[in-house]
């Protein structure tokens, strides 16, 4: 089955670039799913961050779009996620998921299924 | 954007209560809902998807229900497994939103 492992520093400073990798094993990134970035910080809920199609095709949270850029390299089965300027508000822990998608009563209805184990990332000097 | 929110922001139950949690949409999302569930340092698992399917695995006695702008997950016969907390998630449109989430703990 498929498995997610995100990778990267723990520890990024305030005005830096924050960047993590999300390795997919047992299955293909190539496959017909988005693949998604989750954030978590500390106490708090999930936040979603966006998402990439093998195709390069993305979708980004507004409130991040002009910091974020995600990337997916074929040749490695891996996608990526780079948050610039970081500041102390970006300290989470962060998630890489699937997206997938199951037909219910003719209709397409989708849904992160597959998660990693998520990475701690702190914003600090 | 769709706002998602979710009712109680914390709940205090016993082993075998019935619980539910409901979740608002702030627009009409069909049943385009999902249901997860976060144990303490570990990552969601899906337990519901389009409103009602139990997603492959998920013990029975979750069940979801509701379409447009109310949903609500409820838990039949609580287990000393599900002390959770529960999020809500709309896939109708990007950028995908969550609810605040609901914590579920021991009474």
């Amino acid at each position: 089955q498929v498995q997610l492992q995100e990778s990267g520093p723990g520890l990024v400073k305030p005005s830096g670039t924050l960047s993590l990798t999300c390795a997919v094993s047992g299955g293909s990134i190539s496959s017909s799913n988005w693949w998604s970035w989750v954030r978590q910080p500390p106490g708090k809920g999930l936040e979603w961050i966006g998402e990439i199609y093998h195709s390069g095709s993305t979708n980004y949270n507004p409130s991040l779009k002009s910091r974020v850029t995600i990337s997916v390299d074929k040749s490695k089965n891996q996608f990526s996620l780079k948050l610039s300027s970081v500041t102390a508000a970006d300290t989470a822990v962060y998630y890489c998921a699937r997206e997938d998608g199951r037909a219910v009563a003719g209709t397409d209805y989708y849904y992160m299924d597959v998660w990693g184990k998520g990475t701690t990332v702190t914003v600090s000097s | 954007d769709i706002q998602m929110t979710q009712s109680p922001s914390s709940l205090s139950a016993s082993v075998g209560d019935r619980v539910t949690i409901t979740c608002r949409a702030s627009q009409s999302i069909s049943s385009y809902l999902n249901w997860y569930q976060q144990k303490p340092g570990k990552a969601p698992k899906l337990l519901i998807y389009a409103a009602s399917s139990l997603q492959s695995g998920v013990p029975s006695r979750f069940s979801g229900s509701g379409s447009g702008t109310d949903f609500t997950l409820t838990i039949s016969s609580l287990q000393p497994e599900d002390f959770a907390t529960y999020y809500c998630q709309q896939s109708y449109s990007t950028p995908r939103s969550f609810g605040q989430g609901t914590k579920l703990e021991i009474k």
